[in-house]
């Protein structure tokens, strides 16, 4: 089955614990997405990236870090989380050379941060 | 820079009528790609319906199609006969093409009323 997962799906930390918050994909996409969602804000993008070790700022990079050593797997880390990152996060892919630019999400993970 | 907006916070709907719901956006570019997302409870994100700026034609997917205003930069999204599944909060986003820069709307929340 085609899909996309995260883990974990949910998750209360405290502030400045290292976490890293693990998205993987069985579809062969090049193109994986982070966004997160907040009441009135809707989804912001985080980063993005287009195929392996290339990655790019979304519009809400502050504070997080991603890695694209292999194609299925885009992890996003938060060094040093803080209450303020409280959010539901979503991984999302997608086939850059479909012509169709439709991105596929994963469940989501909400975070705490206290 | 892209920007989406979707004025209507809430939206209410009597079982089997038909609701519109709106959105306008923003971009300097003359290729883009406009999509509907749905998010039900499950908080899963859905592809309701995409349109490519170059088309003409409104795009329609069963009880949903768009009403496409490319010069007034309207796009928004009606669902016909509607039903207590579609209730949800429907995202509006676009994409200038081929920069898989995603920016979303803030949301408009569905309730379908039996």
């Amino acid at each position: 089955e085609a899909q996309v997962t995260q883990n974990p799906r949910y998750l209360i930390t405290v502030t400045g614990k290292k976490l890293t918050v693990t998205c993987s994909q069985n579809m062969n996409h090049e193109y994986m997405s982070w966004y997160r969602q907040d009441p009135g804000l809707g989804l912001r993008q985080i980063y993005y990236s287009m195929n392996v070790e290339v990655t790019d700022k979304g519009d809400v990079p502050e504070g997080y870090k991603v890695s694209r050593k292999e194609k299925r797997n885009f992890p996003l880390i938060l060094e040093s989380p803080s209450p303020n990152q409280t959010s539901l996060y979503f991984c999302a892919t997608a086939i850059p050379t479909s012509g169709t630019n439709e991105q596929f999400f994963g469940p989501g993970t909400r975070l705490t941060v206290l | 820079a892209q920007t989406v907006t979707q004025s209507q916070p809430e939206m209410s709907v009597q079982e089997a009528e038909t609701v519109t719901l709106s959105c306008t956006y923003d971009t300097s570019e003359s290729d883009y790609y406009l999509f509907w997302y749905k998010q039900p409870p499950s908080r899963q994100m859905i592809l309701v319906i995409r349109q490519e700026a170059y088309k003409q034609q409104n795009a329609t997917e069963n009880r949903f199609s768009v009403n496409f205003q490319k010069a007034a930069k309207s796009f928004s999204l009606k669902i016909s006969d509607s039903q207590l599944g579609d209730a949800a909060m429907y995202f509006c986003a676009s994409e200038e093409a081929g920069t898989y820069k995603y920016i979303f709307g803030t949301g408009t929340r569905l309730k379908v009323l039996a």
